[in-house]
């Protein structure tokens, strides 16, 4: 069965610091697709990246980089220099390809960034 | 650019009342899902669509219900309202196709109390 699990439930950094946000995933499917989303205080649920099961290359955009693994069933998610803004819960989620789109999601990390 | 819309944000409800989520989207995907959202478990599948006249049972359907006449709306329903209902709903679509996952689109939510 697919399951997604982030068993940092709350983190807390100051201003600046780094932080990674984890997430294992569990799945029997050769294809599928790794999602993280933000989830700020306003609560709408903001699309940060999608990866592709045959695609580990690790990825960067500005402060957010992510590393793939497929050894450990891995897919965590670093902020460099946090900064306030990042203050929100994140989701990671997991999709099989059912061609039904459908995402399973982890518990999600509160992450708390003070100044 | 309104993108995946949802009415009502907020709503009381007394027990064993009903009620009609709504949720439209105007970017033309045929994928669609409602799902819920209660603290600290993540957000769980109640219902999906790939398409008008298709609707499918997602992880927790229980006490819901869900038509899809338009590739434009996609409504839920709750019937005889329950404390175990009191949640955050969320609507979303996708532009998934058969071999491509794509990314859901997220309403602003719907904050559902009942009481």
């Amino acid at each position: 069965a697919q399951k997604v699990t982030q068993a940092q439930t709350e983190i807390s950094v100051v201003e600046k610091e780094d932080v990674t946000l984890d997430c294992v995933y569990e799945t029997r499917d050769t294809t599928y697709y790794l999602f993280w989303y933000k989830q700020p205080p306003s609560g709408e649920l903001v699309f940060l990246i999608r990866r592709n099961s045959f695609d580990e290359q690790n990825e960067i955009s500005g402060r957010y980089s992510w590393n793939f693994q497929k050894s450990t069933s891995s897919f965590n998610f670093t902020i460099t220099a946090s900064q306030v803004v990042d203050s929100a819960v994140y989701f990671c989620a997991l999709s099989e390809n059912s061609n039904t789109g459908k995402l399973i999601f982890g518990q999600g990390t509160t992450l708390q960034v003070k100044p | 650019n309104a993108g995946v819309t949802q009415t009502p944000k907020f709503r009381i409800l007394k027990i064993g009342q009903s009620m009609t989520l709504q949720c439209a989207q105007d970017m033309n995907h045929n994928y669609m899902y409602w799902y819920r959202q209660d603290p600290g478990m993540g957000l769980k599948l109640i219902y999906y669509s790939v398409g008008a006249g298709i609707t499918d049972k997602g992880e927790v359907p229980n006490g819901y219900n869900v038509s899809r006449s338009t590739t434009e709306d996609f409504p839920l329903r709750l019937e005889l309202a329950a404390p175990s209902q009191t949640s955050v709903y969320f609507c979303a679509s996708s532009k998934t196709s058969a071999v491509n996952t794509g990314e859901l689109f997220f309403g602003e939510g719907s904050r559902l109390t009942v009481l």
